[in-house]
Formats: C-alpha cells, sequence, structure tokens
C-alpha cells in the first residue's frame, strides 16, 4: 500500500516556540493533503486541508496564523505550530491522497507534541 | 452536526469473546465511503477496511467481519473469538465527496485474558 511518513513522530518544545511537522508521501503523488488533531481520549478532528500549490483550507477554529501549512510539493506538506502553547500539546496526524483519485487518503504515523 | 455516532464509549470483554462495535452515520450524499480504523496504545492509525455507498456486500477478514446497512446507516464492526491484541481504540469514519473524514468519537476495546 501507499506509504505516508511524518516526522518526527515526537517533540517537545518550549512555550513560545514553533514547531514544524513534516509528512511525506514517499511512493505516490499526493495532491490533497489533510491534518488532523486529536486530544487525549478524544477523536480526531480536521484542522486544514491543503492542495498542492494553493493555500490551505482551514475549519472553523483553526487559527491559520498559529497553524501555518505548506504544500510546495506533491510529496510534501508542513505544519508549523507557531508560537506553541501548553494548550496546543496533542496528537497531530496527516493523511494524503493520491492525485489518481482514488478514495483512500494514507495516514502518517502522527506527531505527539508537547509544549513545555 | 455529528456525521458518525459511536455510541459505544468503551467495551470490555474476556479473550475468545466476540465483540461488535455500532457506527452509525449521516450524509445527504449519494456516494460516500465508510471506513474503520484502529488506533493500538502507540498512536498510529491501522486501516482496516473501506466499503463505498454502492457496496453493501458485507465483508469477513478473518476474524474481522463487517455489516453495511444503508436502510438504518449502520456500518457494524465485528471482532471473532477476540484476542488481547485487538485492545484498541477503533473509529468508524465518513468521507463524502471533499474526501475530508468525519471520525465517530471511538471505542476503546479491552481484551482481557
Amino acid at each position: 500500500g501507499a506509504v505516508v511518513s511524518q516526522h518526527p513522530s515526537r517533540v517537545i518544545c518550549k512555550s513560545g516556540t514553533s514547531v514544524k511537522i513534516e509528512c511525506r508521501s514517499l511512493d505516490f503523488q499526493a495532491t490533497t493533503m489533510f491534518w488532523y488533531r486529536q486530544f487525549p481520549k478524544q477523536s480526531l478532528m480536521l484542522m486544514a486541508t491543503s492542495n498542492e500549490g494553493s493555500k490551505a483550507t482551514y475549519e472553523q477554529g483553526v487559527e491559520k496564523d498559529k497553524f501555518l501549512i505548506n504544500h510546495a510539493s506533491l510529496t510534501l506538506s508542513t505544519l508549523t505550530v507557531t508560537s506553541a502553547h501548553p494548550e496546543d500539546s496533542s496528537f497531530y496526524i496527516c493523511s494524503a491522497r493520491n492525485r489518481r483519485g482514488r478514495s483512500e487518503a494514507f495516514f502518517g504515523q502522527g506527531t505527539r507534541l508537547t509544549v513545555v | 452536526a455529528q456525521k458518525v455516532t459511536q455510541a459505544q464509549t468503551e467495551i470490555s470483554v474476556v479473550e475468545k469473546e466476540d465483540v461488535t462495535l455500532d457506527c452509525v452515520y449521516e450524509t445527504r450524499d449519494t456516494t460516500y465511503y465508510l471506513f474503520w480504523y484502529k488506533q493500538p496504545p502507540s498512536g498510529e492509525l491501522v486501516f482496516l477496511i473501506r466499503r463505498n455507498s454502492f457496496d453493501e456486500q458485507n465483508e469477513i477478514s478473518g476474524r474481522y467481519s463487517w455489516n453495511f446497512q444503508k436502510s438504518t446507516s449502520s456500518f457494524n464492526f465485528t471482532i471473532t473469538a477476540s484476542q488481547v491484541v485487538d485492545s484498541a481504540v477503533y473509529f468508524c469514519a465518513l468521507s463524502e465527496f471533499d474526501y475530508k473524514l468525519s471520525f465517530g468519537a471511538g471505542t476503546t476495546v479491552t481484551v482481557r485474558a
């Protein structure tokens, strides 16, 4: 199956700093990538949709200036959490959809962010 | 509005028992996809199945089986002869025309030896 690699898997950062998370599709081209967030013992919630070469579309309630998404190529999307605060501590997971139009999106391994 | 409802928050069974996880969805699209994912304690999402709205055939894969009923908007998942390794959180999800996934709240399954 298709492989999506997410890096880093875990990161601890100080409050006020920024953290970048990468999501790569290793063996297919992804026109669309999705970013989800999961707080402890909760479900996954979609944060934003990124399309290669265009601006990301954010879900209601997600601050676009805080969560910067870049999808500069067909195999890479990045999520930068700017000026992180402890309440941003969460599990962030990306998924990538194959440009050939298959319905399935493949998930990365996720990144556990802890802001101290 | 909640698109995917997993009414069971937690289920605890003894090994070798069967366990059925309920999933009810809501959509106005005629074309949609339903998914089940397993999330073990390590956190990664493990894809289990995808079913499109035009395929109501039930499916069996090893100890896993799925019952899709459009008439009741349900897509239930059964683990037969459960094992300790089945302990995880299971999510049902719906994908509509925009391919975004709407997840249910998840059901935590604990299988005791």
